[in-house]
């Protein structure tokens, strides 16, 4: 079946990189993305990444996976207050017209 | 554009009542996804809407159905409500084929 697990807090001093690890079940899955929700707020897609790529890079984001180990990881670098948030990661195979499984979601805190 | 809009923000029902939400997708889409988020949990999707037909569905029980309407908004109907149905209510658009899902701000619905 299909299962997405994350930890469930993290705490990043201000500046500096935030890494959020996510590992998925499903060797099936076509695409990962990685969503941002802050508080009293929808779901905002960040940054996806297509089963047949390792890395992509978007600006402050890096995405790393590794299909052997169904790993998934998000660097954030110069992490800033505004990045306080839950970020979820979520598995689907047909991007855009799919269901998504979403992982429980992983705090994150900035120090100031 | 408004984007993704739900309909109430909030809601209060008590155990046994039904319940409907509302969905207007964003200008253009014409598919619509439902998803409850428990607190504390990552969205679990419920079902989708396409061409005014449930395409795909999660693993919920009949008591949640729905509805697409002509003009593309769609409704989440849920009969015999039980408390641990109380949650975020997220809807989510797209364009068929290949097109980026964007989320409203859900309804939270809290049964008492």
């Amino acid at each position: 079946g299909e299962d997405v697990e994350q930890s469930l807090f993290l705490s990043v001093r201000e500046g500096d990189s935030s890494v959020i690890n996510c590992t998925y079940t499903d060797s099936s899955s076509t695409y990962l993305y990685w969503y941002k929700q802050e508080p009293g707020a929808g779901l905002q897609l960040l940054t996806y990444i297509f089963s047949n790529m390792d890395m992509k890079q978007d600006q402050r984001l890096t995405v790393l996976l590794n299909k052997k180990d169904k790993h998934l990881s998000l660097r954030i670098a110069d992490t800033q207050t505004g990045d306080s948030a839950i970020y979820f990661c979520a598995e689907g195979k047909d991007f855009g017209n799919e269901k998504l499984t979403f992982g429980t979601g992983t705090r994150l805190t900035i120090i100031p | 554009d408004a984007g993704v809009t739900q309909s109430p923000t909030h809601l209060i029902k008590t155990r046994g009542q039904q319940v409907t939400l509302r969905c207007s997708p964003k200008s253009g889409h014409d598919t619509v996804s439902w998803y409850q988020q428990a607190l504390g949990q990552g969205p679990q999707f419920i079902f989708q809407y396409y061409e005014e037909e449930e395409r795909q569905r999660g693993n919920f029980p009949d008591r949640f159905s729905g509805h697409q309407f002509p003009n593309y908004s769609s409704e989440l109907n849920v009969n015999a409500l039980l408390l641990g149905d109380s949650a975020l209510y997220l809807c989510a658009s797209c364009r068929g084929g290949n097109t980026e899902a964007f989320f409203g701000q859900g309804t939270r619905l809290t049964v008492v």
